[in-house]
């Protein structure tokens, strides 16, 4: 099982729909979680960082179940700027320190 | 933005010959990063840096190494470049106040290499 596993997508929706993606993570010790974006041929670039309690920021919410070792991130309102590949990220203790553990990313295309 | 910039952002090389990238940052971090990107992999781990001459290995870190010298300075070299190098390499950055585990990442701009 990979460490980190993500719907590759692509995931088209139009204008305004809301969206839901999902990761699962294999290592049950993981201690942090984020969401990054990248567009297309650039650094990728934090979204959101994932808390225990699950949090918000503005259109975008982001969860975490542990007992599931699953992490969702639900855009509502999609914009065109939305458009973007969304890597889930994991960083364990142990192994490579100071490791990020990436996802392959979801891609999402948001249309007209 | 986070202040960190590579150089540089383009590079045509041949196999065999010598490489250096390099990650210099503004923001005075103490914890500093060197992944690829391929297709089909995500990014990967090369090396990362703890501190001044502090360095370690990451995942896939065989062909490359890599100096710190300065705080604001990373150094990626690939001392033979193969045709397997080619790839977009990123910079990263963290803080350390939480600890050496967990932080938030932030990216410089990638260099891609293609070795020929």
């Amino acid at each position: 099982r990979k460490e980190v596993e993500q719907d590759p997508g692509p995931f088209n929706v139009p204008e305004g729909a809301t969206v839901a993606f999902n990761c699962t993570y294999s290592n049950s010790a993981s201690q942090s979680f984020f969401w990054y974006r990248q567009d297309c041929r650039k650094e990728p670039k934090l979204l959101m960082s994932v808390y225990s309690s699950g949090n918000e920021d503005g259109r975008f919410t982001a969860q975490l179940n542990r007992a599931s070792q699953y992490i969702s991130l639900l855009i509502r309102d999609s914009k065109l700027s939305d458009s973007a590949t969304y890597l889930c990220v994991v960083s364990n203790y142990g192994g490579s320190q100071g490791n990020l553990i990436f996802g392959k990313g979801t891609k999402l295309s948001v249309k007209p | 933005d986070a202040g960190i910039t590579q150089s540089p952002r383009h590079k045509v090389t041949e196999t065999g010959t010598p490489v250096t990238l390099r990650c210099h940052q503004t923001e005075n971090h103490r914890y500093m990063y060197w992944y690829r990107q391929d297709p089909g992999h995500g990014l990967r781990l090369i090396h990362y840096s703890y501190g001044v001459k502090d360095t370690d290995k990451g995942e896939v870190s065989d062909g490359y190494s890599v100096s710190r010298s300065k705080t604001e300075d990373f150094l990626l070299t690939l001392e033979s470049a193969t045709s397997s190098q080619t790839s977009v390499y990123f910079c990263a950055i963290s803080e350390s106040e939480r600890g050496r585990w967990g932080y938030e990442q932030y990216f410089g701009p990638g260099t891609r290499l293609t070795v020929t």
